[in-house]
């Protein structure tokens, strides 16, 4: 089985720096991905670590230790518009690389202040 | 290129009946996952199709089934409705082959009445 967690809530104020933490548990690993969500929209994808370090997308960057079996997005200059929910999910080694079986968390909810 | 499309937004049923849903995934990808998404439960995986064939299945009961057509086109099925399947129902098409993103719908908000 699959086991991910992360935290709940989380605020920030805006043009500050935030890292919203997942770690999992799994019985084989494929792949580790970032969504983001808005409410009532579709979730959008953010980040894909398979190897570890560090992966940077603009302000975006996401981490991944898999011996630790831990991750992390770190979102820099941090603007009204990022308050959303953010969902770490895995994929496990037993779907095959380019399957789309996914775990997910149960997603982080990211407010920003002014 | 268009998106991924999702039929119909919105839909509600009652318990015991039956609903179909569709996905078309973005043109020259051959797979589709569907996903139910509570508030309680979060983003669950209910199975994912790739050309023509199921590929994996998530730990949903039997009344959740689905397919998918040669064009790509998906659906879903949930027969004898229950309360509990009031859910958001989210699919997500990829190319399928390889470590490649996948894209969401804006997915079929369900309700059970």
């Amino acid at each position: 089985g699959q086991n991910i967690d992360q935290p709940t809530e989380m605020t920030a104020t805006e043009g500050a720096i935030v890292q919203i933490n997942c770690t999992y548990q799994t019985s084989g690993f494929n792949g580790l991905f970032w969504y983001q969500q808005h409410a009532g929209e579709a979730p959008t994808f953010l980040s894909y670590n398979v190897l570890d370090g560090l992966e940077e997308k603009g302000r975006f960057s996401s981490f991944l230790s898999r011996s630790k079996g831990y991750s992390y997005l770190l979102l820099k200059e941090l603007q009204m518009k990022d308050s959303a929910s953010y969902l770490c999910a895995v994929r496990d080694g037993d779907s095959g690389a380019g399957s789309y079986q996914l775990t997910f968390g149960k997603g982080t909810k990211l407010s920003v202040i002014p | 290129k268009a998106g991924v499309t999702q039929t119909p937004r919105y839909l509600i049923k009652t318990r015991g009946q039956q609903v179909t849903l569709s996905c078309s995934p973005i043109s020259g990808h051959r797979s589709v996952s569907w996903y139910q998404q509570t508030p309680g439960q979060g983003l669950q995986f209910l199975f994912e199709y790739f050309s023509e064939t199921q590929r994996n299945k998530g730990n949903f009961p039997g009344r959740f089934s689905g397919r998918q057509f040669s064009n790509s086109r998906s659906e879903m099925n949930v027969s004898t409705l229950e309360l509990g399947d009031s859910a958001l129902y989210l699919c997500a098409s990829s190319s399928g082959q390889g470590n490649t993103e996948a894209f969401f719908g804006q997915g079929t908000r369900l309700t059970v009445v």
